[in-house]
């Protein structure tokens, strides 16, 4: 079964900071990645989708990049704005409409 | 706006009563899923919907009953819940990229 796992859990930084948030996964069989943001109480608002062919994809300040061999995704944050506080979450889509979700880190960014 | 609608956004009701989540989705998607968030855990697959046909029901008791009149159409009918099923419910709906969720519906179970 698939796993996802976020780490860290939490991550709090100073405004302007560039920073990267992991995923990583244990069967590289994967369809294609996708990165959430979810703000508190909210629903979950689609920021990236990654095909398994693809290695990046960028919107705006967001990069993310999916190295399907070792398991992993990451996604960058350049240049850090208050408004980026949320929790991100990653989630992996395998066969038909599978999808399995990590838990999530929470981000802090302090003015 | 993602194009998944989910009323009400609030929701409180008594133990006894029986009450109707919606979700509605212009995406032309044709799986649309039903998933619980409860404070600091994961989310979790509730149902599955693939062209109106339920595909999945992930031990979900029964006391949350899923309808989905079309592939446009969800609802999560909800009868004798329990002070624990107080959660975020979140519709989402997909095709063949990726997934595409509802602001959610917060129910208090009191």
């Amino acid at each position: 079964k698939q796993e996802v796992t976020q780490i860290p859990a939490a991550l709090s930084v100073p405004e302007g900071e560039n920073l990267v948030l992991n995923c990583s996964f244990t069967d590289s069989a994967i369809y294609n990645l996708q990165w959430f943001r979810q703000d508190p109480g909210k629903g979950l608002t689609s920021l990236l989708l990654i095909q398994s062919s693809q290695r990046e994809q960028t919107s705006g300040r967001l990069n993310a990049s999916l190295d399907k061999s070792s398991g992993r995704s990451t996604l960058y944050i350049a240049a850090s704005q208050p408004g980026d506080s949320a929790t991100y979450l990653c989630a992996v889509r395998v066969t038909g409409n599978q999808f399995y979700f990590g838990t999530g880190t929470s981000l802090t960014v302090i003015p | 706006e993602t194009g998944v609608t989910q009323t009400p956004r609030h929701l409180v009701m008594g133990m006894t009563n029986k009450k109707s989540l919606k979700c509605e989705q212009h995406l032309g998607h044709n799986a649309m899923y039903w998933y619980k968030q409860s404070a600091k855990k994961p989310l979790e697959l509730m149902f599955v919907y693939n062209f109106k046909e339920q595909t999945e029901n992930n031990s979900v008791p029964s006391r949350f009953s899923p309808e989905c009149p079309n592939s446009s159409h969800l609802f999560l009918h909800l009868h004798t819940l329990q002070p624990e099923d107080s959660a975020l419910y979140l519709c989402a709906s997909s095709q063949d990229q990726g997934k595409y969720f509802g602001a959610g519906t917060r129910l208090s179970v009191l």
